[in-house]
């Protein structure tokens, strides 16, 4: 069965770090591109970060560029997001998942919630 | 790219059909996803190269169009498909959604 199982989510200052992980299981994790997407509260679904297979390509939203950094381990199945300079905006449930531009599936995990507030 | 989803909102009752819209801000070829969200659940993949369904995805469920105008269609409406849909642009980076359509009982 694959699954994706995100943690390290939950409440930070503005200005804080945090660091996401997601480990992965159930198919091959290191043939899969990665990417994080976020979701606010109420609001729609945004793209925020890909990775490449061996991770030697990374992309970022404009949004958080320079503040967040993608990076996986495949001996670890491990996708992570490290997060610093947080503001009050980035405050969403944060989803790892598969990707792939012409795919007839892909897998996301359940998410994990980011509040940043003081 | 921007995606604009229309209507906003769909309200619909079981058994009818459903008619989503998607329109590019410039030409995107097939690359075109759907994807179908409940509350408090992760998006599931409808659709992918805006015409075929994916993996485990009822026949109900089509996708059409190419090039900038899209269109994701139900055919006849189950209680379990009332939820918000978005589209969502593979064509180039950064990947981006559409603002979604809700579809919600009448």
């Amino acid at each position: 069965e694959v699954q994706l199982v995100e943690s390290g989510g939950g409440l930070v200052q503005p200005g804080g770090s945090l660091r996401l992980s997601c480990a992965a299981s159930g198919f091959t994790f290191s043939s899969s591109w990665m990417v994080w997407v976020r979701q606010g509260p109420g609001k729609g679904l945004v793209w925020v970060s890909r990775i490449s297979t061996d991770g030697s390509a990374t992309g970022y939203a404009d949004s958080v560029k320079g503040r967040f950094t993608i990076s996986r381990d495949n001996a670890k199945n491990t996708l992570y997001l490290q997060m610093n300079s947080l503001r009050v905006e980035d405050t969403a449930v944060y989803y790892c998942a598969t990707y792939c531009q012409v795919c007839p599936s892909d897998y996301w995990g359940q998410g994990t919630l980011v509040t940043v507030s003081s | 790219i921007v995606l604009t989803q229309s209507p906003a909102t769909l309200s619909l009752s079981p058994g009818e059909r459903a008619t989503l819209s998607c329109r590019a801000s410039q030409s995107l070829s097939n690359h075109l996803i759907w994807y179908q969200q409940k509350p408090g659940l992760a998006p599931r993949l409808l659709i992918y190269d805006a015409s075929n369904r994916a993996t485990g995805i009822p026949a109900r469920f089509s996708g059409s169009g190419s090039g900038t105008d899209f269109t994701l269609t139900i055919s006849s409406l189950e209680p379990e498909d009332f939820a918000i849909y978005y589209c969502q642009q593979r064509s180039s980076w950064p990947l981006t959604f559409g603002g979604g359509t809700k579809v919600e009982y009448k």
